[in-house]
């Protein structure tokens, strides 16, 4: 089973308000992924991470940012929420070497929608 | 026009049968094929990962991959009301690189 966490899990908030995701690994993974998941909609990647100090935007825009200053940490914050950011939130890593194959392993997600 | 596309159901079938899913794609630089498996509020699995063309079985888990034609399969023996979930195929150009996702088909095995 992966150890991928992400908190909280369901978040119901006002437009304005800035909030941020959690995201954790204790795998020890170098790489790091955000996507945005609408219902019955394909993954789109939105942010990306191949270590410490490195992040990248995805294919798909997003108003969001994210960081990572330490390995097993991925947070990504919105500063000012909008009902357009309404969806679900997947976080997940991976190592090449570990596995030897690109293996991604998914948190549970966290279901945002804003009011 | 997406890169990868998916029927997204929902495909019902009874308890016992076999389930066949597909997915398309347009790019023929992808090389790594992934099937994943996503129950209700929960993140996706890896079920299935293959490279090139070919077959490969787990269980009663079958995943194909024919190039020629860009179009992956999986099929599921013996369904069970477990195997009820989203099926979504995910492929990538290189090992490590990002992957791209179909958008997922709905899966029901009723009892």
């Amino acid at each position: 089973e992966a150890d991928i966490y992400q908190t909280p899990r369901y978040l119901v908030i006002g437009t304005g308000k800035k909030i941020t995701l959690e995201c954790s690994q204790t795998m020890g993974h170098d790489k790091m992924y955000w996507y945005q998941q609408d219902p019955g909609m394909e993954l789109h990647l939105i942010h990306y991470s191949y270590g410490v100090n490195s992040t990248e935007k995805g294919d798909l825009s997003s108003e969001s940012t994210v960081s990572r200053i330490r390995t097993e940490h991925f947070p990504l914050t919105l500063e000012s929420a909008r009902p357009s950011h309404t969806s679900q939130y997947l976080c997940a890593s991976s190592d090449l070497r570990t596995s030897g194959r690109e293996t991604q392993y998914f948190g549970p997600g966290t279901r945002l929608l804003v009011l | 026009q997406k890169e990868v596309e998916q029927d997204p159901g929902p495909l019902s079938v009874p308890e016992g049968a076999i389930v066949s899913l597909n997915c398309t794609y347009s790019n023929s630089a992808f090389q790594y094929f992934m099937w994943y498996r996503q129950y209700s509020r929960k993140g996706p699995e890896l079920l299935m990962y293959t490279y090139s063309s070919g077959n490969k079985e787990d269980g009663r888990f079958t995943a194909q991959v024919d190039k020629s034609s860009k179009y992956i399969s999986l099929f599921i023996r013996d369904s069970q009301p477990s195997d009820s979930a989203t099926y979504l195929c995910a492929m990538s150009k290189a090992a490590g690189n990002k992957l791209t996702f179909g958008g997922g088909t709905r899966v029901l095995v009723k009892p």
